[in-house]
């Protein structure tokens, strides 16, 4: 079965850093495009970015581009969210998402928590 | 920048067929998706390409797409389907993902 795990959400302070990872198995990781997702405390949805099976096609949300980068490791099964010149704003839920060519999102982790407060 | 228009709430009683609307400008030439969300959970994919369902979503849930309007209908609503429920697009001339805003569905 597809299981998508998220890792390295934590306590930051405003202008810090983190790195998220997400760890996949139950299909072919390399077949997929995979996404990040966030979703602030009380608030909806908002897609933050994706990223192409190859990794060669990469799109952000206005609200993060310059500051977060997306990455994957085929062989490793896991894709990767490195965040820069972190903001209050930025405080959220974060899931990774198995994306499909049409790009729904048709499996999600269970997603870990980014807090950035001084 | 695509955007997507839902009502914040709605309200059904048990038994009664819930329809949750998703506003957008020529959406019915886009698919829509859209997802349910339960408290403290992560979104779970409900309806896909206007009104596929992936395998373990029950027949009740439906949808349809056409013109500026996109729907999510629910039939028999029961007590479990409280959620919260959004609309999402593939907005193709900017490769950017789009989400609506989110509807609270209340089960009375």
């Amino acid at each position: 079965q597809v299981q998508l795990v998220e890792s390295g959400g934590g306590l930051v302070k405003p202008g810090g850093s983190l790195r998220l990872s997400c760890a996949a198995s139950g299909f072919t990781f390399s077949d997929y495009y995979m996404s990040w997702i966030r979703q602030a405390p009380g608030k909806g949805l908002e897609w933050v970015s994706y990223i192409s099976s190859s990794g060669s096609t990469i799109y952000y949300a206005d609200s993060v581009k310059g500051r977060f980068t997306i990455s994957r490791d085929n062989a490793k099964n896991s894709l990767y969210l490195q965040m820069n010149s972190l903001r209050a704003e930025d405080t959220a839920v974060y899931y990774c998402a198995r994306t499909t060519v049409t790009r729904h999102l048709d499996y999600w982790g269970q997603g870990t928590l980014v807090t950035v407060s001084s | 920048s695509y955007v997507l228009t839902q009502p914040p709430s709605v309200s059904v009683a048990p038994g009664k067929t819930a329809r949750i609307t998703c506003g957008g400008n020529n959406i019915g030439s886009k698919s829509v998706h859209w997802y349910q969300q339960k408290p403290g959970q992560a979104p779970v994919l409900v309806i896909y390409y206007d009104s596929d369902r992936p395998s373990g979503i029950p027949e009740r849930f439906s949808g349809s797409n056409s013109g500026n309007t996109a729907t999510l209908t629910i039939s028999r609503v029961e007590a479990g389907d409280e959620a919260d429920y959004y609309c999402q697009v593939w907005d193709s001339s900017s490769d950017l993902v789009v989400f609506g805003g989110g509807t609270k569905l209340t089960v009375l």
